[in-house]
């Protein structure tokens, strides 16, 4: 398996307040992604990095913000969650993009279980 | 948009039988598509990827350019093959290689 961590694995959060996920590589992959995973939506693209201090939003992209001040870092924040962010999140890192930009293969994280009640 | 459309969330399906799980996309250029699968308890891998033309665990998918689909099948299936299957989508100048995912598909195999 390709080294990334995700940090907690679990998590059960009260509405209103921050909740900060943290996805770590031992790759030293440029591209990092978080994507969120729910019944009958599959997973979606919440936001993505493409180099140190470079981001940009996903599909679903409102209510999160991200920061990656390291290669090996990739942090989401829900600023104040809500029930509707209830979900597995997912980080993925890509080898490479290859010529004429495509997407290399994904490797993904274990996941982090978020309730928010 | 780019859109990828998985029409079966669940399928279920004895052991020897053969296996069929649908993918259609929406992208009006060439895309480059996969099947990702989750098995129980593990993380979500490649399965597939259509420009490889190759077959993995015994599992096949055909890009039809024409029914913009890319269906992944297996002649006979397995018990170790039930998971949850995902198609994804990619396509050339993709800013930041992202992936399109579908809703999935889980797939059962009775014994």
């Amino acid at each position: 398996d390709a080294g990334i961590t995700q940090s907690p694995r679990h998590k059960v959060t009260e509405t209103g307040t921050p909740v900060t996920l943290r996805c770590h590589q031992t790759e030293n992959h440029r591209y990092m992604y978080w994507y969120r995973q729910d019944p009958g939506h599959g997973l979606r693209l919440i936001h993505y990095s493409y180099g140190v201090k470079d981001t940009d939003k996903g599909e679903v992209s409102d209510g999160y913000s991200v920061s990656r001040s390291k290669t090996e870092d990739f942090l989401l924040t829900l600023e104040s969650a809500t029930s509707s962010q209830t979900s597995v999140y997912f980080c993925a890192i890509s080898e490479s993009i290859r010529d004429r930009g495509l997407s290399g293969t994904l490797h993904f994280g274990n996941g982090t279980r978020l309730t928010v009640t | 948009a780019q859109r990828v459309t998985q029409p079966e969330k669940l399928l279920s399906v004895f052991k020897g039988a053969p296996v069929e799980l649908k993918c259609n996309y929406s992208y009006s250029g060439s895309p480059e598509l996969f099947w990702y699968v989750q098995y129980s308890r593990q993380r979500l891998q490649l399965l597939l990827r259509h420009i490889s033309r190759e077959s993995i665990k015994g599992f096949t998918a055909d890009l039809n350019k024409g029914e913009t689909s890319f269906h992944l099948k297996k002649p006979f299936a397995q018990e170790e093959d039930s998971a949850m299957y995902y198609c994804a989508l990619t396509w050339f100048y993709n800013q930041g290689g992202k992936l399109i995912f579908g809703q999935g598909t889980e797939l059962s195999v009775k014994p």
